[in-house]
């Protein structure tokens, strides 16, 4: 079945460094893939989605490239803020394109908390 | 924008007893709604789809008759944990997705801690 690997948090970052949270996953077909972000007390944000290999999807300063040869959509940001502290998700959903924040089913990763202090 | 928001936030409740937690979606309907758990460090794992009206669609593996689910209105699901038991402490987390003339896309909410003790 469809799976989705991210690497284990917590990670803690100075204000102004750079982020790298990987993700990969495995999955029949070509899934749509998507970052979530979680702010302490609020629910699942969609951070950013690509739909097709090579797509890149960016939002806030983060972006992610969807990359099929080695099934990876690892999120990057050239300078984080401590607003950028929160939980953050990469999932993929299995139904085609043309759905705006996802298909049916979303398979997680199990999440990666990020703090960034100042 | 549009708000998925659930209730409660946090409950504790003693082995034997049910809850539940309710799932609105306070400014759109949703036709189907999803319900999430996830225990510490694990996956966000899919528990059940619902769709208002009909019967929930539970994954493999987990128990329908041990965690209802009810969605009577476009704007309300409800995720009934009957008999609890320890191992029912988790985290659980709603969507709600809004219709094809409304971008058809899903929003969460906040999630629920259940606690069993």
């Amino acid at each position: 079945g469809d799976s989705v690997t991210q690497m284990e948090g917590p990670v803690t970052l100075s204000e102004e460094a750079f982020l790298t949270i990987n993700c990969t996953y495995t999955a029949t077909g070509y899934p749509s893939l998507f970052w979530y972000v979680q702010y302490p007390g609020e629910g699942l944000q969609l951070l950013l989605k690509a739909t097709k290999a090579d797509d890149k999807g960016s939002n806030k300063g983060f972006e992610a490239t969807y990359r099929k040869e080695t099934t990876s959509f690892h999120l990057e940001k050239g300078s984080v803020q401590v607003s950028d502290s929160a939980v953050y998700f990469c999932a993929l959903s299995d139904v085609p394109t043309g759905l705006t924040g996802g298909g049916n089913k979303l398979t997680f990763g199990t999440g990666t908390q990020l703090k960034v202090e100042l | 924008g549009a708000v998925v928001s659930q209730h409660p936030s946090w409950v504790i409740c003693k082995s034997g007893t049910s809850v539940k937690i309710e799932c609105r979606s306070l400014d759109f309907q949703a036709t189907t709604m999803f319900w999430y758990r996830q225990f510490p460090k694990q996956s966000l794992m899919l528990m059940a789809t619902s769709n208002e009206g009909s019967k929930a669609t539970y994954e493999q593996g987990v128990e329908k008759d041990k965690f209802l689910i009810n969605h009577a209105s476009l704007t309300l699901s409800t995720l009934t944990v009957t008999s609890a038991h320890p191992e029912d402490s988790s985290f659980y987390i709603c969507s709600a997705r809004s219709g094809q003339y409304s971008g058809n896309t899903i929003y969460f909410g906040e999630g629920s801690w259940l606690t069993v003790v």
